[in-house]
């Protein structure tokens, strides 16, 4: 069973800190990773992606890879109220060029 | 252009009946995807389309759950006999080539 793992939170930070978000794999053949962002009731929308080790930047928000470890993290700089939801993390096995395996997600409150 | 569109937006329907969710995913996508979410929960794959083809059923739940799609466009998915388990948030996605999954609204299912 291919897992994606995440601590389902509420991790609650205030205005201005950094949130970091943390997802594990159990499939060592994971090749592409995933951060989609869930507004309540609303659809998840994707905000970063990434394929190689070590941190990719795009903003305020940084996704690190560690293939060894089967660990893929967010960091939120800066973080705004507006960043409130829940973050998905999601993972693509090499045995498979169309499934996405999905983590239940972290629901982050930025506190004003 | 439109993004993935989902109708309906809410169902309500009684035990037993029959009900179908349709997806209209974004012009020129050739894959779409189910999944459903239920409360708290992550995406749980259901079926894959490669064009009107599904190579990958294997997340539908029973087999009062089906799926097609014609045209490469429109899918609906038909729940036969519905349960109250049934009761979740059904998203669709569409994807071209090998670039991100787009999410539709999604339909809300509730079975009394």
């Amino acid at each position: 069973q291919k897992e994606v793992e995440q601590n389902s939170g509420p991790l609650s930070v205030p205005e201005g800190a950094i949130a970091s978000l943390n997802c594990t794999y159990s499939d060592r053949g994971s090749q592409s990773f995933f951060w989609y962002r869930q507004y309540s009731g609303k659809s998840p929308e994707l905000i970063m992606s990434i394929y190689s080790n070590g941190d990719k930047e795009d903003g305020r928000f940084t996704a690190q890879l560690n293939k060894a470890s089967q660990y893929v993290s967010l960091l939120i700089r800066d973080s705004q109220p507006s960043d409130s939801a829940t973050y998905l993390c999601a993972v693509k096995a090499i045995s498979s060029n169309y499934k996405l395996t999905f983590g239940k997600g972290t629901l982050l409150t930025v506190n004003p | 252009g439109a993004g993935v569109s989902q109708s309906p937006s809410n169902k309500v329907t009684e035990k037993g009946k029959d009900v179908e969710l349709r997806c209209d995913p974004i012009s020129g996508h050739t894959a779409l995807y189910w999944y459903r979410q239920s409360l708290g929960q992550g995406l749980e794959f259901l079926i894959y389309f490669q064009g009107n083809s599904a190579p990958d059923k294997s997340g539908l739940p029973s087999d009062r759950f089906s799926a097609e799609r014609t045209g490469g466009s429109v899918s609906t998915l038909t729940i036969q006999r519905t349960q109250q388990e049934d009761s979740a948030v059904y998203l669709c996605a569409s994807r071209l080539g090998q670039n991100e999954q787009f999410f539709g609204p999604g339909t809300r299912l509730t079975v009394l």
